[in-house]
């Protein structure tokens, strides 16, 4: 059974670093690429960026300076750091499996506040 | 980057109804388009892929079409658990862009 579930710290302070883990089941790091998506409440989705099966990344260039993805397969889990944090930051982060983000997270709540 | 322009912003429509949402790219992303579908306070679910591929367990009503820069959702006929929000999102070029969505809503 193939899940995603993301976790971090809900409140981060601004000027501060994000840092979110997905944990995967159901299939493997190598097999399938993992990418980030948030949403600003009531808002649309945006693409962050993507792990590939191979370890290599890309990001939105809108976000390239702040972000970075990694992983750790031997734990199946995809890392998400992304600093100099600021309020418009404040979204739901979800990470997506694949190239048609067949599956989901159900998605972390990070709120940014001093 | 494409952007991607979701018409209407919101559609009023009832039990029955068969109805049509838009995407519009602002280049050619030749077939890479899926659709989501996003209820609240869940994660968005996948519709459609590359155009006109229905998703394993989506039902037969949820059907796409198009290609180039112009496509079309169209549910043939509304189920109450289908009024929700809808994205398009293009996977042809770097960076990925969703559309803003259609809020499909009860008449």
């Amino acid at each position: 059974q193939v899940q995603l579930k993301e976790s971090g710290p809900g409140l981060v302070q601004p000027s501060q670093t994000l840092s979110l883990t997905c944990t995967v089941s159901g299939f493997s790091l190598t097999s399938y690429h993992v990418s980030w998506v948030r949403q600003p409440p009531g808002k649309g989705l945006e693409w962050m960026g993507v792990i590939w099966t191979g370890g290599s990344t890309a990001y939105n260039s809108l976000l390239k300076s702040r972000l970075s993805i990694s992983r750790d397969i031997s734990k199946s889990q995809v890392f998400l750091k992304m600093n100099s944090l600021q309020t418009e930051d404040t979204a739901t982060y979800y990470c997506a499996r694949g190239g048609y983000f067949d599956f989901w997270g159900p998605g972390t709540m990070v709120t940014v506040s001093s | 980057d494409i952007q991607m322009t979701q018409s209407p912003s919101v559609l009023s429509a009832s039990v029955g109804d068969r109805v049509t949402l838009n995407c519009k790219a602002s280049q050619n992303i030749n077939k890479y388009l899926n659709w989501y579908q996003q209820k609240l306070g869940e994660a968005p679910k996948l519709l459609i892929y590359n155009t006109n591929n229905l998703q394993t367990g989506i039902p037969s009503r949820f059907s796409g079409s198009g290609s180039g820069t112009d496509f079309t959702l169209t549910i043939s006929s509304l189920q109450p658990e289908d009024f929700a929000t809808y994205f398009c999102f293009q996977h042809n070029s770097w960076p990925l862009t969703f559309g803003s969505g259609t809020k499909l809503e009860i008449k």
